[in-house]
């Protein structure tokens, strides 16, 4: 089962803060985000565990609530290079992506 | 090696040929995982390795798709009779181990196919 992203774009200036949220109708061991930008593969940037684990970047922030079956992603102060498309993706053994953000930063 | 490569980066067909797209992972990456990306669309599951074997292939659309790997490195994806929607990004990750729970995926470039 696919989870679902929400919104499907945004747009913002830098400076500006983001939420993007992944929900799931499954329960969740992990949830994944990765960042795609455009013409490039996806890139890594945050592991949220059951049971509060993180892996990720130091300036990435992301919540898991294991309960409601729901991530959402925190960008704050948004800059240029944080424009691209968003993908959650959650694992049950294999790793099943969202259809993604797309997120556009603007000067 | 390094990262993940994939060949070719790009590869126009005509409908009803066959493709073959390879994929060598991270040296010592246990698991190994195909993708399709649509224009525009999101990454769709295709298959996903644990050493040789393929203990999840639930997502390849058709039997016209196959995958193998060998010697737990090299990954090869198959499309027989291309069709037109067969047109997509083909995306390669591997992972060190195969439970994607806690594991980081790296991906290649993809391989991006065209069918005429």
């Amino acid at each position: 089962q696919q989870p679902v992203q929400s919104p499907q774009a945004v747009i913002l200036r830098e400076g500006e803060d983001a939420v993007i949220n992944c929900s799931s109708s499954k329960a969740l061991y992990s949830v994944h985000w990765y960042r795609q930008k455009h013409g490039e593969a996806p890139v890594f940037l945050m592991i949220l565990l059951k049971g509060g684990e993180q892996k990720g970047h130091e300036k990435i922030s992301a919540s898991f609530n294991e309960k409601k079956q729901q991530s959402s992603l925190y960008l704050t102060a948004s800059q240029l290079s944080y424009s691209g498309t968003y993908f959650c993706g959650t694992a049950r053994g294999k790793l099943i992506f969202g259809q993604g953000t797309e997120l556009s930063v603007k000067p | 090696g390094a990262g993940v490569s994939q060949s070719p980066s790009n590869k126009v067909t005509e409908k009803g040929k066959d493709v073959e797209l390879r994929c060598d992972p991270i040296s010592g990456h246990t698991a190994l995982y195909w993708y399709r990306q649509s224009l525009g669309q999101g990454l769709e599951f295709l298959i996903y390795f644990q050493g040789n074997s393929a203990p999840d292939k639930s997502g390849l659309p058709s039997d016209r798709f196959s995958a193998e790997r060998t010697g737990g490195s090299v990954s090869t994806l198959t499309i027989q009779r291309t069709q037109q929607e067969d047109s997509a990004v083909y995306l390669c990750a591997s992972s060190y181990d195969g439970w994607a729970g806690a594991n980081v995926l790296t991906f290649g470039a993809g391989s991006r196919l065209t069918v005429l």
